[in-house]
């Protein structure tokens, strides 16, 4: 079955860009009508949806992160990427990748990610 | 932007009993609402899609309702492994919203 798994950087410096890459396993990323989203969740708080990509590259952003995100897709490595740039103490969180059909069915394990000096 | 509320924020209860929690949306969604379950450290999990289809895998005593903008989980028996906390999204429109979460707690 379809695994997801995100890795990167767990400390990123303020001002600095944040990098992450989820590795889809169990199936290709290309197969199926799936966007591929990533997610973040601050502790003790909710949910809050970053973008999204499409295997032909098309992509969408939330508008409240829209200026400082890039998602990108590498069908050959089965990844998706996520970049967010500028990052401050308020984009300290738990990441997640998913994937998304109408319904984020199924997602990585989250990869907590902490911005300090 | 769609916005998602979920009522209660938290609620108490004891194993056998019916759960119920809300959520509503700021506009109408149709059947756009999925239901996921968090449990502490673990990622969320996928309950209910377009409003009352039960994902695969998922226990019956799940099970959601409504349309346009207001929605409800049911939980018809609570088991212990359901203490946790429940989100709804909406996925009408973009961008996709969670709720603030509802957490069920032991009573």
């Amino acid at each position: 079955q379809v695994q997801l798994q995100e890795s990167g950087p767990g400390l990123v410096k303020p001002s600095q860009t944040l990098s992450l890459t989820c590795t889809v396993s169990g199936g290709s990323i290309s197969s199926g009508s799936y966007y591929w989203s990533w997610i973040r969740q601050p502790a003790g708080k909710g949910l809050e949806w970053i973008g999204r990509i499409y295997t032909s590259g098309s992509t969408n952003y939330n508008p409240s992160l829209k200026s400082r995100v890039t998602i990108s897709v590498d069908t050959s490595k089965n990844q998706f990427s996520l970049k967010l740039s500028s990052v401050t103490a308020a984009d300290t969180a738990v990441y997640y990748c998913a994937r998304d059909r109408d319904a984020f069915d199924i997602w990585g394990q989250g990869t907590m990610v902490t911005v300090s000096s | 932007d769609i916005q998602m509320t979920q009522s209660p924020s938290s609620v108490s209860a004891s194993v056998g009993d019916r759960v119920t929690i809300t959520c509503r949306a700021s506009q109408g969604i149709s059947s756009w609402l999925a239901w996921y379950q968090q449990k502490p450290g673990k990622a969320p999990k996928l309950l209910i899609y377009a409003a009352s289809s039960l994902q695969s895998g998922v226990p019956s005593r799940f099970s959601g309702s409504g349309s346009g903008t207001d929605f409800t989980l049911t939980i018809s028996s609570l088991q212990p492994e359901d203490f946790a906390t429940y989100y709804c999204q909406q996925a009408n429109s973009f961008p996709p919203a969670f709720g603030g979460g509802t957490k069920v707690e032991i009573k």
